[in-house]
């Protein structure tokens, strides 16, 4: 299975911006790059996802590189209500390889 | 509805009882995923249908649990004779496909606790 590579926790002040790392080397190529959140106390919520191209929302911004073995989730101006657990997970094409499969994830910190 | 539905919110149950935990999904989703989440831990993935396929059960942590989805909609999760390690939140996720170019979205969960 494809797997992904985060840092256990990352700290950052509030109203600067947050570049989240996600290494994922094995990635194949149907392997789409999806991140989810986890506030305390809530199911997961979809952040962003993407394939090769960076992609951009009113949540956050994904930079893919140019290999796909690495990803950077950025928020742009980190808030408070961003404190949360952030998976990188690759979701593969149709049937099981569809599933997501959470691993540790990156604990964030947001110091006001 | 506008998003995951799961209910109840909380359950308590005595060690041995069978409990059901219900997913409502967002209509029109034909993926829906069942995952749990120990205290403290990542999430666990359970099982998953698609449409009208045959359930992918290979989460399942023994025959104690099962899984039925009606009618391509609603689902339950159903945990017989109970045991105090099934207390966890069970956290039911639906999404449009299964491709990877499609988001799920969450429910809020059910926290069961087994006393």
């Amino acid at each position: 299975d494809a797997k992904t590579t985060q840092p256990n926790s990352m700290e950052s002040n509030e109203e600067e911006p947050v570049h989240l790392p996600c290494n994922h080397s094995t990635i194949s190529g149907t392997d789409y790059i999806h991140w989810y959140r986890q506030l305390p106390s809530q199911g997961p919520e979809y952040v962003i996802h993407g394939l090769t191209s960076n992609v951009n929302n009113r949540m956050a911004s994904l930079a893919i590189a140019e290999d796909r073995k690495s990803s950077t989730l950025i928020l742009h101006r980190a808030t408070l209500r961003d404190a949360a657990v952030y998976y990188c997970i690759l979701r593969g094409y149709g049937g099981s390889q569809g599933n997501l499969i959470f691993g540790k994830g990156t604990k964030l910190s947001v110091k006001p | 509805g506008a998003g995951v539905s799961q209910s109840p919110s909380n359950k308590v149950t005595e060690k041995g009882k069978d409990v059901e935990l219900r997913c409502d999904p967002i209509s029109g989703h034909t993926a829906l995923y069942w995952y749990r989440q120990s205290l403290g831990q990542g999430l666990e993935f359970l099982i998953y249908f698609q449409g009208n396929s045959a359930p992918d059960k290979s989460g399942l942590p023994s025959d104690r649990f099962s899984a039925e989805r009606t009618g391509g909609s609603v689902s339950t999760l159903t945990i017989q004779r109970t045991q105090q390690e099934d207390s966890a939140v069970y956290l039911c996720a639906s999404s449009t496909r299964t491709g990877g170019d499609y988001g799920y979205t969450f429910g809020s969960g059910t926290r069961l606790t087994v006393v």
